[in-house]
C-alpha cells in the first residue's frame, strides 16, 4: 500500500465550486505539505503543517485553504475555484528533525478548473 | 534570495549514452541538496540527497550528483541511460538549519530517450 495517498486523482469542476483534495499518510510522519505543480515552474509551497495544531501559508497560499484533521489527514480546499488554479496538487510528508527534510510524495491529484 | 536554477528546460539524449543534469543554487550556506525524478503520471521519487560528507552521492536506479561547493552547483549523473529514465527531474534544495522545512525546487529538466 502507498505510504501518501491523495483523493481524488483527478477532478474537473466549474469555476465558482468549492472543492476539497485529501491527503493521508501512513508513515507516522508529523509535518505534511501541499505543493501545485505547474508546466515550466516546478513546484511551489502553498501550506504546511507540522503538527494538528501548527498550520503555515507557503508562497502561493491565496484562495487555498487547509485542514489538518489528524496527524494522518491534511486537505486542501479551493473556496471558489477558478481556472488559474488548474494545476497538478502534490502532497508530502517528512519526519521531524533530525530525520527531516526528506519529503515523500503522494501521486499527485490532476484538477482542471473550466 | 534563495533559488535554484536548471538550465535546460529539455535534454534528450540516446539510449546508452551519458547524461549531466545540472542544478545551481543560490543560498548563504550550504543547504541540504535532493534530486527526485517524476515518471509520466507518477508522484515525485527521491533519486539521491546531500547533507554532508562525501561531495559525490550516489543513489538509486544508477544515478549519482556530485556536490561543488565552489560552483554551488549540484549535478546529476548517469553514465548509461536507459529508456525507463524518460522522465522529469527535479533539484531542490532546503535551508539546513534546525526547524528547516522548505524545499525550494527548480523548474525542472525532462529528458527524452532516444532509442
Amino acid at each position: 500500500d502507498a505510504d501518501v495517498t491523495q483523493t481524488p486523482r483527478n477532478r474537473i469542476t466549474k469555476t465558482g465550486k468549492r472543492i476539497m483534495l485529501e491527503c493521508s499518510q501512513t508513515k507516522g510522519h508529523d509535518r505534511m505539505y501541499w505543493y501545485r505543480q505547474d508546466p515550466g515552474l516546478g513546484l511551489r509551497l502553498i501550506y504546511y503543517s507540522f503538527d494538528v495544531k501548527d498550520i503555515n501559508k507557503g508562497e502561493i497560499s491565496d484562495g487555498y485553504s487547509v485542514s489538518r484533521q489528524a496527524q494522518a489527514k491534511f486537505s486542501l480546499s479551493l473556496e471558489s475555484a477558478i481556472p488559474n488554479q488548474t494545476a497538478l496538487y502534490f502532497c508530502a510528508t517528512s519526519d521531524r528533525q533530525p530525520f527531516g527534510n526528506e519529503q515523500f510524495f503522494g501521486p499527485g491529484t490532476r484538477l482542471t478548473v473550466l | 534570495a534563495q533559488s535554484v536554477t536548471q538550465p535546460d528546460i529539455h535534454i534528450t539524449v540516446s539510449e546508452g549514452a551519458s547524461l549531466e543534469l545540472r542544478c545551481n543554487y543560490s543560498y548563504g550556506a550550504t543547504p541540504y541538496l535532493f534530486w527526485y525524478v517524476q515518471s509520466p503520471g507518477q508522484g515525485l521519487q527521491l533519486l539521491l540527497k546531500y547533507f554532508s560528507g562525501d561531495t559525490l552521492v550516489q543513489g538509486i536506479k544508477g544515478f549519482e550528483a556530485e556536490f561543488k561547493r565552489s560552483q554551488s552547483s549540484f549535478n546529476l549523473r548517469k553514465p548509461s541511460v536507459h529508456w525507463s529514465d524518460a522522465a522529469e527531474y527535479f533539484c531542490a534544495v532546503a535551508p539546513a538549519a534546525s526547524g528547516t522545512y522548505k524545499y525550494i525546487f527548480g523548474t525542472g529538466t525532462r529528458l527524452k530517450v532516444l532509442a
